[in-house]
């Protein structure tokens, strides 16, 4: 079974600064990572995801995260945050049980908090 | 395209009743997983449906359970309720059901178990 781990469940920066949101992930095969964001009382969004190609993925909101298979990382970065970006963040692996269908392994989610 | 809708958004139940949730997916899309989302364990797959049939299944017990109809519509069921049940349960859709396929999140029925 494939694992993600978030480090640090809080996070805080001030406006303007940069955002760093880090994710690890363990996998047996080639991972398929998503980046997901919860604002309170919501669903998830999807911010952006990683299957092939390119390992720099751009996503919504200005978020970008980078693939690095050799450090098994998928790091969720925005150069600067807005006060509109405090929420929690999830980093979450696809994998596909049984070689059918469809299921999405999540990090323990890193609260991203956002001073004026 | 409307997104995935959920009913009812709020529940109170108490210990030993059952609850039926019910997930609407965005049209066309015809898989449906559940995932519980509690502080304590984080956020957690229960089960997955395409085409009416379960292909996967989360480590909950035999309490939960669900089922997809032929519209892809889904529900799901949990029996003889815990005070450990009270979560926010979100349905997910997606359209092909691949490893690659994105989920799309409704917002989420949140179930308080007194």
């Amino acid at each position: 079974a494939q694992s993600v781990t978030q480090l640090g469940s809080h996070v805080s920066v001030s406006e303007g600064a940069l955002v760093l949101l880090r994710c690890n992930y363990s996998s047996s095969v080639p991972p398929y990572l998503f980046w997901y964001v919860q604002y309170p009382n919501q669903g998830l969004q999807l911010l952006l995801k990683y299957t092939t190609g390119a390992t720099l993925v751009k996503g919504i909101n200005g978020f970008e995260a980078e693939f690095k298979k050799s450090e098994t990382s998928f790091h969720l970065t925005k150069p600067s945050a807005h006060m509109s970006d405090a929420a929690e963040y999830f980093c979450a692996v696809s994998e596909t049980p049984n070689n059918a269908g469809n299921m999405l392994t999540f990090g323990g989610g890193t609260r991203l908090m956002v001073k004026p | 395209k409307a997104g995935v809708t959920q009913t009812p958004r709020y529940l109170i139940k108490t210990r030993g009743q059952q609850v039926t949730l019910s997930c609407s997916p965005i049209s066309g899309h015809r898989s449906v997983s559940w995932y519980q989302q509690t502080p304590g364990q984080g956020l957690q797959f229960l089960f997955e449906y395409f085409s009416e049939t379960q292909r996967n299944k989360g480590n909950f017990p035999g309490r939960f359970s669900g089922r997809q109809f032929s519209n892809s519509r889904s529900e799901m069921n949990v029996s003889t309720l815990e005070l450990g049940d009270s979560a926010l349960y979100l349905c997910a859709s997606s359209s092909l059901a691949g490893t690659t396929d994105t989920q799309y999140f409704g917002p989420g029925t949140r179930l308080t178990v007194l």
